[in-house]
């Protein structure tokens, strides 16, 4: 079965620092994508990156890498240059693609809290 | 214009009582969700459809009824409405329901039980 996992509730970082939010999976699928969204306290959810299993390079978008350790199963979330408006929940998802034995949805891991001091 | 929407944004009723929440997307994505998010953050799926069709139905109260009369529209019925009920649901769609594909989610309801 599918399972993701964020070990780490709550986080605090100074601003123009970098973070890194942890996230772990469980699959028995070789071809799933992996997924981080960001939930201000506003509540929308905003999609910031993904990564393809068969994805050679680690994904980046602006400020966003993704951490990629296939082999390790972890897909940790990078955030460089800390602002204050990066203050939110962060999720990790996954994705099996196309065979897997679960029903092809996003499951989601149960979130990291991250708190960027001025 | 907002690609998938969601109404209302609020939502406080009382116990017992039959509400709704209503979903679209203009996006042409051939596959929508209902999940549920719960005082702890957590977000649960709780149905799926690809193009008017049910695909996923998790373990849900039978008080819960979505309905989708087209595929670019996907609705929640509760019925009896319980204090546990309380939460916010997210519409979301995605091109396929399968694939190298996000979701893109509504604003969410915030319902409230009192």
């Amino acid at each position: 079965a599918q399972k993701i996992t964020q070990t780490q509730p709550g986080m605090f970082v100074q601003e123009k620092e970098a973070v890194t939010l942890d996230c772990t999976y469980d699959t028995s699928d070789q071809s799933y994508g992996l997924f981080w969204y960001k939930q201000p306290s506003s509540g929308e959810m905003i999609f910031l990156i993904y990564q393809g299993s068969y994805d050679e390079q680690n994904a980046t978008e602006g400020r966003y890498s993704l951490n990629f350790q296939k082999a390790r199963k972890s897909a940790n979330l990078v955030i460089s240059a800390s602002q204050l408006g990066d203050s939110a929940m962060y999720f990790c998802a996954m994705r099996e693609m196309w065979y897997g034995g679960s029903q092809g949805n996003l499951i989601f891991g149960k979130g990291t809290k991250l708190s960027v001091k001025p | 214009d907002t690609a998938v929407s969601q109404t209302p944004k609020y939502l406080v009723t009382q116990m017992g009582n039959d509400k709704s929440i209503k979903c679209e997307q203009n996006l042409g994505h051939d596959t929508m969700y209902w999940y549920k998010q719960d005082s702890k953050k957590f977000l649960k799926i709780m149905f799926s459809y690809n193009n008017k069709e049910l695909i996923i139905n998790e373990t849900v109260p039978n008080r819960f009824s979505p309905k989708s009369p087209d595929k670019a529209h996907l609705n929640l019925h509760i019925n009896s409405l319980e204090l546990g009920d309380s939460a916010v649901y997210f519409c979301a769609s995605s091109p396929f329901p399968r694939g190298p594909y996000g979701y893109t989610f509504g604003s969410g309801t915030r319902l409230t039980v009192v």
